[in-house]
């Protein structure tokens, strides 16, 4: 069965250093793979998919992640925070073909002046 | 195009009452998900609708909850008799069939007092 560990509940960084939000997957078949970032009392806004295509997915507001079969990572990257970036981030992986997403417990991401 | 849309926003609710909730989906997307996201945790799916028929029900939808979608277009979550273990914020999403990927709506926040 398909699921998504990521590490650390809080991640705190400075503004103007680097993001790194980490995702582990456990998948039974090639898998489809999401971020999905919340701002407070919002819905969930994509910023980016891995669909078996390029490993190194680029995605929106500079964000990208990498796909790495052998350690079964999806780890999300931004060179630079803004303080706009402060908000919670979900890995997600594709539960198979009746479309539904199983999420992770999210990282709530804060960013420091 | 709106995006999914989901009223109320938030509901206040008395423990043992009955609540409802509506999502319209984006217009030319044919699935339709519900999820439920408890503080501190990533969505959990609850169910899913290809045009009006229901074909998964998650074991977290238990018999005080029912959702329809009766013409394929927007869907109604139904939550009878709740209980403060309900409390959540209940997201629906749309998709394109074999689309991997959704678009959330903003969600609607249940507290039950």
């Amino acid at each position: 069965a398909q699921s998504v560990t990521q590490l650390g509940s809080h991640v705190s960084v400075s503004e103007g250093a680097l993001v790194l939000l980490r995702c582990n997957y456990s998948s039974s078949v090639p898998p489809y793979l999401f971020w999905y970032v919340q701002y407070p009392n919002q819905g969930l806004q994509l910023l980016l998919k891995y669909t078996s295509a390029a490993t190194l997915v680029k995605g929106i507001n500079d964000f990208e992640a990498e796909f790495k079969k052998s350690e079964t990572s999806f780890h999300l990257t931004k060179p630079s925070a803004h303080m706009s970036d402060a908000a919670e981030y979900f890995c997600a992986v594709d539960g198979g073909s009746q479309g539904n997403l199983i999420f992770g417990k999210g990282t709530k991401l804060s960013v420091k002046p | 195009d709106t995006g999914v849309s989901q009223d109320p926003r938030h509901k206040i609710t008395k423990r043992g009452q009955n609540v409802t909730f509506r999502c319209d989906p984006i217009s030319e997307h044919n699935r339709l998900y519900w999820y439920r996201q408890t503080l501190g945790q990533g969505p959990e799916f609850l169910t899913y609708f290809q045009n009006e028929a229901q074909l998964e029900k998650s074991r977290l939808l238990s018999d005080r909850f029912s959702a329809e979608r009766p013409k394929g277009s927007f869907s109604t979550l139904e939550i009878q008799r709740t209980e403060q273990g309900d409390s959540a914020m209940y997201l629906c999403a749309s998709s394109l069939e074999g689309f991997r990927g959704y678009t959330f709506g903003s969600g609607t926040r249940l507290t039950v007092v």
